[in-house]
């Protein structure tokens, strides 16, 4: 079954310790990215990755990092969470498209539900 | 720098009438319009997209509606059913340089009575 699977799904941690949320996709797709959901925000891009080794920065990228080492993986890591860090955070991945328009559908995972205390 | 503005936050409609959302952009810098659905729970769903180039498209009940100069577009939910009682969300995908930049709308959550 494709899939974008997150682990783990809910988390309750405490400020400053270090964390890693991870997402994997079975789908091969080039390109992956994390968001957080926030009531009234909506969805806000955190990082994203064309492709392996190639990562750029969403909207709010502070207090996150990312890596693509291999195509199907992009875990999110937050070094020193901070309470401002609660949020549900999601993963997605799409296949690229050539020509002129990126037409790929994101596929989302079902989200981890982060608490910092 | 929430560069989509969405609205309504909600909406209450009866089954079998019309939902219209509509979204507002301040970029001229993007070249894709997609929409997506989410149920409680669950991770949210491409429903439908448009590109800059056509002023509709539709699939199904749902239509999306762009007009370029305004920098608005609009989802229509016809014959709205209880199925569709979810949170709806526009966003907008930068262009060549930032193909891979999404910016995504407040969200509306959409209710249908029976």
């Amino acid at each position: 079954e494709a899939q974008v699977t997150q682990n783990p799904r809910y988390l309750i941690t405490v400020t400053g310790k270090k964390l890693t949320v991870t997402c994997s996709q079975n789908m091969n797709h080039e390109y992956m990215s994390w968001y957080r959901q926030d009531p009234g925000l909506g969805l806000r891009q955190i990082y994203y990755s064309m492709n392996v080794e190639v990562t750029d920065k969403g909207d709010v990228p502070e207090g996150y990092k990312v890596s693509r080492k291999e195509k199907r993986n992009f875990p999110l890591i937050l070094e020193s969470p901070s309470p401002n860090q609660t949020s549900l955070y999601f993963c997605a991945s799409s296949y690229l498209t050539s020509g002129s328009y990126w037409m790929g559908t994101q596929y989302f995972g079902p989200g981890t539900r982060l608490t910092v205390l | 720098q929430q560069q989509v503005k969405q609205s309504p936050q909600s909406l209450i409609v009866q089954k079998g009438g019309i939902s219209i959302i509509n979204c507002a952009y301040e970029n001229t810098a993007f070249d894709y319009f997609p929409w997506y659905q989410q149920f409680p729970g669950k991770g949210p769903a491409l429903l439908i997209a448009i590109r800059p180039d056509v002023s509709e498209k539709k699939e199904g009940r749902f239509t999306i509606s762009f007009n370029k100069s305004a920098k608005q577009f609009s989802l229509h939910i016809m014959d709205s059913q209880p199925g569709d009682s979810a949170t709806y969300f526009c966003a907008v995908q930068g262009t060549t340089d930032s193909w891979g930049k999404l910016q995504f709308g407040a969200g509306t959550q959409v209710v249908v009575t029976p």
